[in-house]
């Protein structure tokens, strides 16, 4: 599976945008990105995914760098419950069902 | 209502025990999976079932038993219990055994063993 890069921590301020990134140099073709986050003490939640275009959904935006090779999750306001664990994973379609979990982006929110 | 829940949601017991985690989906999903997320926060696949079946089972010993008596359910076996086998364990689920379906989590069971 092709593996992803991403800063250990973060930290933001309330009511600010946030850029959390994320590096896939290796990726291929058939690649999706899929960002999931996991807050305190719960189970992760799928955030948003892509293959190439940029997306918008009502939790965040993914933009999607030309040559696929890195990929930067936005939060346009952060929130106090947007404190979390963000993961950025690669799923192919011939690399099976599951995810792919790595370490993680800790993004700290301060009020 | 609960998408996707598990029971217990804490398990303390003795090192040498046998202990079951259930859990189950509303979602109408036909494709569950069990993840383990040990000390250090790495979460790892440890199996997955589609429509009963089992289809990835990741180098777990074979203490660990996952049942599926239906698609919305997968029970989650485990022998003689070891210090090791601490962690969290989460059970999820997804539509389709897609790569681009999101997957939906329940909200853990924390195992500890003494």
């Amino acid at each position: 599976d092709a593996k992803t890069t991403q800063p250990n921590s973060m930290e933001s301020n309330e009511e600010e945008p946030v850029h959390l990134p994320c590096n896939h140099s290796t990726i291929s073709g058939t690649d999706y990105i899929h960002w999931y986050r996991q807050l305190p003490s719960q189970g992760p939640e799928y955030v948003i995914h892509g293959l190439t275009s940029n997306v918008n959904n009502r939790m965040a935006s993914l933009a999607i760098a030309e040559d696929r090779k890195s990929s930067t999750l936005i939060l346009h306001r952060a929130t106090l419950r947007d404190a979390a664990v963000y993961y950025c994973i690669l799923r192919d379609v011939n690399s099976g069902y599951a995810l792919n979990f790595g370490k993680g982006t800790s993004l700290l929110v301060t009020p | 209502d609960t998408a996707v829940s598990q029971t217990p949601k804490y398990l303390v017991t003795q090192m040498g025990n046998d202990k079951s985690i259930k859990c189950e989906q509303n979602l109408g999903h036909d494709t569950m999976y069990w993840y383990k997320q040990d000390s250090k926060k790495f979460l790892k696949i440890m199996f997955s079932y589609n429509n009963k079946e089992l289809i990835i089972n990741e180098t777990v010993p074979n203490r660990f038993s996952p049942k599926s008596p239906d698609k919305a359910h997968l029970n989650l076996h485990i022998n003689s219990l070891e210090l090791g086998d601490s962690a969290v364990y989460f059970c999820a689920s997804s539509h389709l055994a897609g790569y681009y379906n999101e997957q939906f989590f329940g909200p853990g069971t924390r195992l500890t063993v003494l």
